[in-house]
Order: structure tokens, then sequence, then C-alpha cells
């Protein structure tokens, strides 16, 4: 069965760079999560979408942007990358409420 | 402290053994979820059990939950080596709309062979 796709899988970024993850939700699910959990930590809700509109804001900084496009697939832009940006970022969705279903995460890491 | 608490923080045990894990959170939930994470891999959901169910299985697994503690617990029956994780609770807040989910600070689970 097809799974949340992430990409890339891995990412080594300079401080004050760009990045862009990108994540393709299982088919036919209506919302999208971004998750970051930094190292030894537990999942922190960044960001969410419902039906290509953004529903909710987690602990997102403001230097973080994310949208999500007309095929479903979304992408989280990270400018200005700090040192403590360096996490895993995982991708969720879910097709209503309840279980979510995750990718194998977007390792970042900022030198 | 943060929604979704759970201890231990670590548990080690021998194989074969049964491992209880809790979690303790805040606020009204619509349902309470267990996810599973192996080092550096994604989240993978175990159970979930809605506001109003008191207990539920699957396989070796055995939630409870507690609504008026605020508290639940996973229990791994006959645990196996291939158990070896971390174990995260998650809690869907009351309220509705698409806010995510809130997660514990999770339990590292070793199971010796």
């Amino acid at each position: 069965a097809a799974g949340v796709i992430q990409s890339p899988r891995h990412l080594i970024k300079e401080k004050r760079e760009t990045a862009t993850l990108k994540c393709y939700p299982i088919p036919r699910h209506d919302t999208v999560y971004w998750y970051q959990q930094g190292p030894g930590q537990d999942p922190q809700f960044l960001i969410s979408f419902y039906e290509k509109m953004q529903s909710d804001k987690g602990s997102i900084p403001d230097r973080f942007s994310a949208q999500q496009f007309s095929d479903y697939h979304s992408e989280l832009n990270m400018s200005s990358l700090e040192l403590g940006d360096s996490a895993l970022y995982f991708c969720a969705s879910s097709p209503g409420p309840g279980e979510l279903f995750f990718g194998e995460g977007s390792r970042l890491t900022v030198l | 402290s943060q929604q979704g608490e759970e201890d231990p923080q670590a548990l080690s045990i021998q194989e074969g053994e049964n491992a209880t894990m809790n979690c303790s959170y805040k606020t009204s939930i619509n349902n309470l979820q267990w996810y599973r994470q192996n080092s550096g891999r994604g989240l993978v959901h175990l159970i979930l059990i809605r506001s109003n169910e008191r207990e539920k299985h699957s396989g070796r697994l055995r939630v409870t939950l507690d609504t008026s503690k605020k508290s639940s617990s996973l229990l791994i029956t006959a645990s196996r080596a291939a158990d070896t994780a971390s174990y995260f609770c998650a809690t869907d807040a009351a309220g509705g709309g698409a806010d995510g989910l809130t997660f514990g600070k999770g339990t590292h689970l070793i199971i010796q062979p």
C-alpha cells in the first residue's frame, strides 16, 4: 500500500541557508501535518493543511513556511537556518479524525 | 509540564516479560493514540482509544484509558527483542480542527534477549 513519501531523506545545510522539504501524502487523505523532532525529543506539531488550506499552526518559527499544492503534495520551506533547526522533520497524512500515517522523515543537519 | 507525559522514560526488561508504559495528559481529548518509533525512523501507529472507551486490545497490546485521571497505559505482553523501540502516547485534543496530535516525551523500551 502507498505510504507517505518524504524527500529528501537527508539534507545538510549551512547556517543562514534555505531548505525545502517535500511530502507526498497517501492518496485520498485530506489532511497533512508537519512535525519537528529534535534529538531525543518528542515530535512537535508545526502546521497542518486540510484540503489544501492551512488549518492550524503549532510551534512553527516565522522563518518557516509551508503550503499544500493542487496535487496535495506539501512543502516545508525553512529560511535563515540555525543550528537548532537540526532535526527530523516528519510529514503525516490522515483521511479524517484519528490515526496519522507518518512518513520516514527528512533529517536536516545544519552546520 | 507538557501534555502527554510518559513514564518511565526508559525501561529495560527481559524477553518474554510484560512491559507497561504510562501516559498522563492535561486537556480534554477526543482520543489517545500510541505510536512506536524505531531509532531515526518514522512513527508507526499502534492503537487508538476513544475518550468513551476504557480498554482496548490489539494482539499483544492492551491499552487502558482513565479520563477521570487523564491517564493511559500501554501493556505489551510476552515482549520480544523486536519490540525494542521508543513508544509515544499522543492526544487528539477535544474541540475539533486539524490541530494535530500532541505527543508525550516517550518511553524508550529495551528488550534484552
